[in-house]
């Protein structure tokens, strides 16, 4: 166990529907990480969150957003899905930011989302 | 950008033997972070194994090692001793050392160990 939980497990939506994924990081971590896992693009980078405040972009649809609360817990939210969107998303979480030594990403279970 | 290719989609070991998994990266960077991930069928990424590249020793842990070739851009897992629970896919990862906070993971390498 990494300590990270992310809910729900598994997620079963229509195209067009907006849903919300939930991680929370491990207690003391102030980063937050979310990767989409596809068997397409395999595993991509989507966006960091340091402390509240976003930190890093990668290949994230403009129709994908993500927020992280007070108490360092994140939400990703997907909306106007579509087939293409059914993957595994991960959540991961480390104590700092990288670039000031060695971070480790602890890595949630994943929520599995298929779109129907 | 980084890149990282993992040339094997699928490898089968026997028990008790030892396997390589081979990975190559691309990177102008001088200063960078290198990892194994392994992912059973519960789908949890679990850290295998680090190596920073300014070290010249290879990882090990346990029965898990590295071969990293800085020059050569190549960053080799050897697992000795095989395992029913080695069975996994497993992901190479780049990490730079500073300035960036994503990995960059290669496509995998579905590793079967057959009893």
């Amino acid at each position: 166990d990494s300590g990270v939980t992310q809910t729900p497990k598994h997620l079963i939506t229509a195209t067009g529907q907006r849903v919300t994924l939930r991680c929370s990081p491990r207690s003391g971590d102030l980063s937050v990480y979310w990767y989409q896992q596809s068997l397409d693009q395999g595993l991509q980078f989507l966006i960091q969150y340091y402390n509240g405040e976003e930190r890093a972009k990668g290949n994230i649809l403009e129709r994908f957003s993500a927020q992280q609360f007070p108490d360092l817990h994140s939400e990703l939210n997907l909306s106007s899905l579509e087939l293409g969107d059914s993957a595994l998303y991960f959540c991961a979480s480390s104590d700092g930011l990288a670039g000031e030594g060695y971070n480790e990403q602890f890595f949630g279970p994943g929520t599995r989302l298929t779109v129907l | 950008a980084q890149t990282v290719t993992q040339s094997q989609p699928e490898m089968s070991v026997q028990e008790a033997e030892t396997v390589t998994l081979s990975c190559t990266y691309d990177t102008s960077e001088n200063n960078y972070y290198l990892f194994w991930y392994k992912q059973p069928p519960s789908r949890q990424m679990i850290l295998v194994i680090r190596q920073e590249a300014y070290k010249q020793q290879n990882a090990t842990e346990n029965r898990f090692s590295v071969n990293f070739q800085k020059a050569a851009k190549s960053f080799s897992l050897k697992i000795s001793d095989s395992q029913l629970g080695d069975t996994a896919m497993y992901f190479c990862a780049f990490l730079p050392g500073a300035g960036s906070y994503q990995l960059t993971f290669g496509k995998g390498t579905k590793l079967s160990v057959i009893p």
